[in-house]
């Protein structure tokens, strides 16, 4: 079966510290995006790569960074949490149709 | 700007009715497609259509992409407490490249035993 692994499912971090989050999958999917979701403004991408060390900023790419050092793995990084950076994050792949996501991380800034 | 609205945003109905949901946009989509996501999940694909005037079945869902690819809805027959959950259209934009998708707010429909 195939799969997009998030490596946490629920994270709580501190005010200024820098935050990584992980995914991989196993398809081999050329693209990989990382989305937030937020009640009432639905999924919103943040950034995404076509390929290895390739990326290309999404739609609200602010206070984010992302890293593709290896072609089934997709970091997004925080560089200084904020409290508004408290969301729903979900990584997907895509071959030509359709995305495959993973189970999301809910991440809680305080 | 909102490129894909999606109607109704909240649908609450009781096991057994008929539902649609509909999915609108001013902009041409060369493919559009419907998610399910449950709660503390990630979306599921559900369905792609890509030729305008397709409709596909899925069970008692029904998926129809209007003819000038600019739309399309979704209907469930009969609906079942298994249904509950946030159903999103997300559209690919004739020339965006890199399967990027543009996702409307979703519908939350809820049906009750």
């Amino acid at each position: 079966d195939v799969k997009v692994t998030q490596s946490s499912r629920y994270l709580v971090k501190r005010t200024g510290e820098k935050v990584f989050l992980e995914c991989v999958q196993d398809m081999d999917h050329e693209n990989m995006f990382w989305y937030r979701q937020d009640p009432g403004l639905g999924l919103r991408l943040i950034y995404f790569s076509y390929d290895v060390k390739m990326k290309e900023k999404g739609d609200i790419p602010e206070g984010y960074s992302v890293s593709r050092e290896k072609k089934e793995r997709f970091s997004l990084i925080l560089e200084s949490a904020s409290t508004n950076q408290t969301s729903m994050y979900l990584c997907a792949s895509s071959a030509r149709y359709g995305y495959t996501f993973g189970s999301g991380t809910r991440l809680t800034v305080v | 700007t909102q490129l894909l609205k999606q109607s109704p945003q909240f649908l609450s109905i009781q096991e057994g009715e008929n539902l649609t949901v509909y999915c609108n946009s001013s902009s041409v989509f060369s493919s559009l497609q419907w998610y399910r996501q449950e709660p503390g999940e990630g979306p599921v694909l559900l369905v792609t259509v890509v030729t305008g005037g397709e409709v596909k079945k899925l069970k008692r869902l029904t998926f129809q992409f209007g003819d000038a690819r600019k739309d399309s809805s979704l209907h469930i027959t009969a609906a079942q407490p298994g249904d509950t959950g946030l159903y999103l259209c997300a559209g690919a934009k004739s020339g965006t490249s890199y399967g990027k998708l543009t996702f409307g707010q979703g519908t939350i429909l809820t049906v009750h035993p």
